[in-house]
């Protein structure tokens, strides 16, 4: 089992540049999420998904989109990127609310 | 607004030593925690949880308590191992939700 598989593993955007962060697990769960960890910070739940077809915001949703087209997918864009999102972001799912959430390894983000 | 707060940004232990780590939180509204390890350049992995209704869980070296009535959980690791050497996350849940304090490094030395 893959589990919960992220990439790209590092990237460098330009500021105003566009990119998807691609999220995929192989576990059959219906939720996802999508967090960034900044320096001392912890991690930030940017959006979540509950199942195929429903996202919602996090605490930290400015900036970025979801969709969830299918249970395995849960891609996160960046429209125009910005140098505070610089950061690590990382994807997890779990098959109930109450479940522990398994991550993927990260995608280390920098805006210049 | 930090709902779940770790205190201590970091934590030295001798090996063989007990380890204390210390979570606050701030909703009482959370009902499940849970703690997370973090190796450098890998994902959180999942370490041991706590249901709301209970004030104890143990699993091999690794025990929480669970204070509702101060909001406060504690992670103990005992004894410690150099491979403990991480940092640990303490996180709340809200419905659906998953919220996270800001970690705690823990470094245990020969």
């Amino acid at each position: 089992n893959a589990g919960v598989t992220q990439t790209p593993k590092f990237r460098i955007l330009k500021i105003g540049q566009s990119m998807t962060l691609q999220c995929t697990q192989d576990m059959n769960h219906n939720y996802m999420y999508w967090y960034r960890q900044d320096p001392g910070m912890g991690l930030k739940l940017i959006y979540y998904s509950v199942g195929a077809g429903i996202t919602d915001k996090g605490e930290v949703p400015n900036g970025y989109n979801v969709s969830r087209s299918t249970t395995e997918d849960f891609p996160l864009r960046l429209e125009l990127a910005a140098p505070s999102q610089t950061s690590v972001y990382f994807c997890a799912s779990s098959s109930r609310p109450n479940s522990p959430l398994h991550f993927g390894n990260g995608t280390r983000l920098t805006v210049t | 607004d930090q709902q779940v707060k770790q205190n201590s940004p970091s934590l030295s232990v001798q090996e063989g030593r007990i380890s204390i780590l210390n979570c606050d939180y701030t909703n009482s509204m959370f009902d499940y925690f849970l703690w997370y390890k973090k190796y450098p350049a890998e994902g959180p992995t999942f370490l041991i949880s706590i249901s709301s209704i209970k004030d104890k869980n143990e699993d091999g070296r690794f025990t929480v308590f669970l204070n509702k009535s101060a909001k406060h959980l504690s992670l103990h690791i005992v004894p410690s191992q150099p491979g403990d050497s991480a940092v640990y996350f303490c996180a709340a849940r809200n419905t659906d939700k998953l919220i996270f304090g800001t970690g705690t490094r823990l470094q245990v030395f020969p």
